[in-house]
């Protein structure tokens, strides 16, 4: 079966300090990826979307950085974090047969 | 881009007690997806459901796409259903597709004992 992983849970960072959030899926091969996040409240926001290695697409302007080194592998970083930046952090996938779309457990980053 | 709205926002209940989320979207859509975000922020999809009706235990939803909107109903609620629920749509996209789901801003449904 398919399973997402999602790491750290939890990430505390000074203002200015680098960012590297990691996401894998096991179980399947070229899913579509995407980095959402949800702001204190509730709404998710879409940040980034791949659909195969080196590809990625971007919806929104901002200080973070997405890459996809592997087929499985989704990475979302920044070179200097903003107090903006601050939010929990997800990381998803769509299951191709049942178009569902799938979340990690999710990074609560607090930049101090 | 389209937009999604859910009513109500805010939803207090005792357990046993059966309830109806509303979403609409502005435009047609041929994704529509129902998710339970539990209060340790875990999101877990419910329903896939564009159009039609479908059911998972205590738990079905109703998509009426000429219409515009979706449903979700929970029935004899528990404790456990707690948490916020989220509609997300998308005009065009598909597993093969790179098209986002837009999320409505939920319903925080809190059932007490």
């Amino acid at each position: 079966s398919q399973t997402i992983h999602q790491w750290p849970a939890t990430l505390v960072q000074p203002v200015g300090s680098p960012l590297s959030l990691e996401c894998t899926v096991e179980g399947t091969s070229n899913p579509n990826l995407y980095w959402y996040r949800q702001a204190a409240g509730r709404g998710l926001q879409l940040l980034f979307y791949s659909v195969g290695i080196g590809q990625i697409s971007s919806e929104v302007p901002q200080n973070l950085s997405a890459s996809r080194p592997q087929d499985r592998q989704f990475i979302l970083s920044s070179k200097k974090l903003l107090l903006s930046d601050s939010g929990f952090y997800l990381c998803a996938w769509v299951d191709r047969g049942s178009e569902k779309l799938f979340f990690g457990s999710g990074t609560q980053l607090s930049v101090l | 881009g389209i937009q999604v709205e859910q009513s109500p926002p805010d939803l207090i209940l005792q357990e046993g007690a059966n309830s109806t989320l509303r979403c609409n979207f502005s435009d047609s859509v041929n994704n529509l997806q129902w998710f339970h975000q539990n209060p340790w922020g875990q999101l877990i999809n419910l329903f896939y459901i564009p159009s039609g009706t479908k059911q998972n235990g205590r738990l079905s939803a109703t998509t009426v796409a000429t219409e515009r909107y979706s449903l979700l109903y929970i029935s004899s609620s528990q404790t456990t259903d707690s948490g916020v629920y989220f509609c997300a749509a998308a005009l065009r996209y598909s597993g093969g597709g790179a098209d986002g789901l837009t999320f409505g801003k939920g319903t925080h449904l809190i059932i007490q004992p």
